[in-house]
């Protein structure tokens, strides 16, 4: 079965230009997460969709953020005019579902470092 | 708000040594878990355990134990006879119920293991 794929792995890009992530989930899992790292620190939550929908975008540091799940299968994260300081890796996660307030397991993918320049 | 301290940066040992990595939590969820993922050099976070609050056993798995104590709010990784292939980023996380959607993590430990 294959794990949680990310696209591209790399990107480097000039301020002010515009970057989309593309993360694919495990198949049949409903719930998908972005996550990012920053200059070396803690890997923080910026948000959480059920199928199509979000669940959850309190992570999100900005309007210059976009992520949509159009159909509920995979996943894009765009970054409109990027910053500087949204250099970090971007991690993808999903899982199969969340019971009542159990969490699932979340797998992560081997996420999108982003140089922005 | 939930919090998770991951007090060492960095970590050297030389092979065959064992190492513990901490991990100490806060939460004012009642019902949480706790999780350990690893980031080899190829850079996927990679699984290792799920634990939840309600379970204090240890466990082990060949090389690998953990130690959870809900008293000191810690759950502590330890790599018994540790190889080369051990060396990575060793992330705790947590998840409560109030927001099970959401992992917190620790800023990581760089582990070192020298041949």
């Amino acid at each position: 079965e294959a794990g949680v794929t990310q696209f591209p792995s790399h990107s480097v890009i000039e301020k002010g230009q515009t970057v989309t992530l593309r993360c694919d989930p495990i198949s049949g899992h409903d719930n998908l997460y972005w996550y990012r790292r920053v200059m070396g620190k803690e890997i923080k939550f910026l948000l959480h969709f059920v199928k199509e929908s979000k669940q959850d975008e309190s992570g999100m540091p900005n309007n210059r953020f976009l992520a949509e799940r159009t159909g509920g299968t995979y996943s894009t994260l765009k970054v409109q005019p990027a910053e500087l300081e949204d250099s970090g890796v971007y991690f993808c996660a999903s899982s199969q579902e969340i019971i009542g307030t159990s969490p699932d397991t979340q797998y992560f993918g081997p996420g999108t470092r982003l140089t922005v320049l | 708000a939930q919090k998770v301290t991951q007090a060492q940066t960095e970590i050297s040992v030389v092979e065959k040594e064992d190492v513990t990595l901490d991990c100490v939590y806060e939460t004012r969820d009642t019902t949480y878990y706790l999780f350990w993922y690893k980031q080899p050099p190829s850079g996927e976070l990679v699984f290792l355990i799920r634990r939840n609050s309600f379970d204090e056993q240890n466990e082990i798995s060949g090389r690998y134990s953990w130690n959870f104590q809900k008293s000191t709010s810690s759950f502590n990784f330890t790599i018994t006879a540790s190889q080369v292939v051990d060396s990575a980023v060793y992330f705790c996380a947590l998840s409560g119920n109030t927001n099970a959607g959401k992992s917190t993590f620790g800023d990581g430990t760089t582990l070192t293991v020298k041949p």
